[in-house]
This record gives C-alpha cells, structure tokens and sequence, in this order.
C-alpha cells in the first residue's frame, strides 16, 4: 500500500481564496483525522471521521473550515476563505478502529499570503 | 486546552548515550499512550506504543515507561545515534472500537544527537 496520499505537497494562496487539501486514506482503514501542525500549537486535532461520519469537529477553528469524506477512500479539507493565520502543514491520517496507531501522510504545506 | 504536554521544546545528547523525553496529561480517561517521531518535510511516524494496563513496553533501543498515578510517560532511547535527531510527540487517545480512536498531541520535543 502506498500509503496515506496527500495533495498537493504545498500550496500558495491568496487572502481570500478557497483552498482544497485532499487525501486518500490507506485502503481498509476507516477513521480517518485531519491534523494541523504550527509551531505555537503543535499538532492540532481538527475534525476525524469514522466509517465515513464525521465524530468529532471540535477542533475545527472557524465556520470557514469544512471537511467532507464522501467515501472510504477520499476526503477534503476546505478553507474558505483563507487567511494569512491558517497558514500551517496540514496532515491528514487514517487507522484501523481495532488500533489507536495512525499513519500519517506526508502533510500540505498551506501559505496564505 | 493542552491535555498533552511535553515541557521540553528540545533537547541534546551526545550519540551513545541515553535520550529521555518526557510527556504529561491531564486527561483521566487516556488509556493508550504513543510516541511519534518526525523527520523535516515528513508526516509522523509510529515508534512505539503503551496501553495503561501496563508501565514499560521496550522495543530494542527504544523503551516507554508509564506512570499512571503521576500522569506521566517517557520515552527512553539507548544509545541515541544521529540518526535518532527529529521531533518526538507524544499522544494519547480514550477512544473506543466504536469511533475509532482520536490521538491528542503534545507539541513534541526536538531531539538533537550530535556525534
């Protein structure tokens, strides 16, 4: 398996602008979390899924962040829209509900400018 | 609201000797306890692991130890080697088989072994 894929690798935006993080979970898995990494807060728990149902959002900063999972193997992670303060890695990771170990993708490096 | 905590932003040690790394929590209903370890332009990666009914879990150069009464875990790494420099997190969860389990993170510490 290749993994959890994210995309882009990094993103450069504009104040203002809709951003899209996408990721692929590992197949099987079915939770799956969207993290946010900034130096002032670390690893941030946003938003995870389980069995494709959102559980729990309350890291979610703002009405302008959404997450979607419309299936098992796909998920978004929206700004809209965007400011210079979300600027940060996004990472996204999956698990198997039979384990607490997540794997992680390779992170979206997001600059607002 | 940090239930994680690791009050060490970093931390040296010469290659050889032992590398300890130190993580709290406030949260009474964690009962699976992770280390991650993080290289530069890459996710977290699993390193190793330790459920509560237990207080060490060892695999090879790598140790965690728990202490529930405390509220405390460490990760101890013997010999650290060069190749053990990045950021380490801590992470808990209190899920459950049924919503899968949410890990809480620390803000990690970065560890630097210098030959």
């Amino acid at each position: 398996d290749a993994g959890v894929i994210q995309s882009p690798r990094h993103e450069v935006t504009e104040m203002g602008q809709e951003v899209t993080l996408r990721c692929k979970p590992i197949s099987g898995h079915n939770s799956l979390f969207w993290y946010r990494q900034t130096m002032m807060r670390g690893l941030e728990l946003l938003i995870y899924f389980n069995n494709n149902v959102p559980i729990d959002d309350s890291g979610m900063p703002e009405d302008r962040f959404s997450a979607k999972m419309p299936n098992a193997s796909f998920s978004t992670l929206k700004i809209q829209p965007s400011e210079p303060r979300d600027s940060a890695v996004y990472f996204c990771a999956s698990s198997l509900n039979t384990g607490a170990e997540a794997f992680f993708g390779q992170g979206t490096r997001l600059t607002v400018v | 609201d940090q239930q994680v905590k690791q009050n060490s932003p970093s931390l040296s040690v010469q290659e050889g000797r032992i590398s300890i790394l130190n993580c709290d929590y406030t949260n009474s209903m964690f009962d699976y306890f992770l280390w991650y370890k993080k290289y530069p332009a890459e996710g977290p990666t699993f390193l190793i692991s330790i459920s509560s009914i237990k207080d060490k879990n060892e695999d090879g150069r790598f140790t965690v130890f728990l202490n529930k009464s405390a509220k405390h875990l460490s990760l101890h790494i013997v010999p650290s080697q060069p190749g053990d420099s990045a950021v380490y997190f801590c992470a808990a969860s209190a899920g459950s088989s049924n919503s899968g389990y949410a890990l809480n993170f620390g803000k990690g510490t970065s560890l630097l072994v210098t030959p």
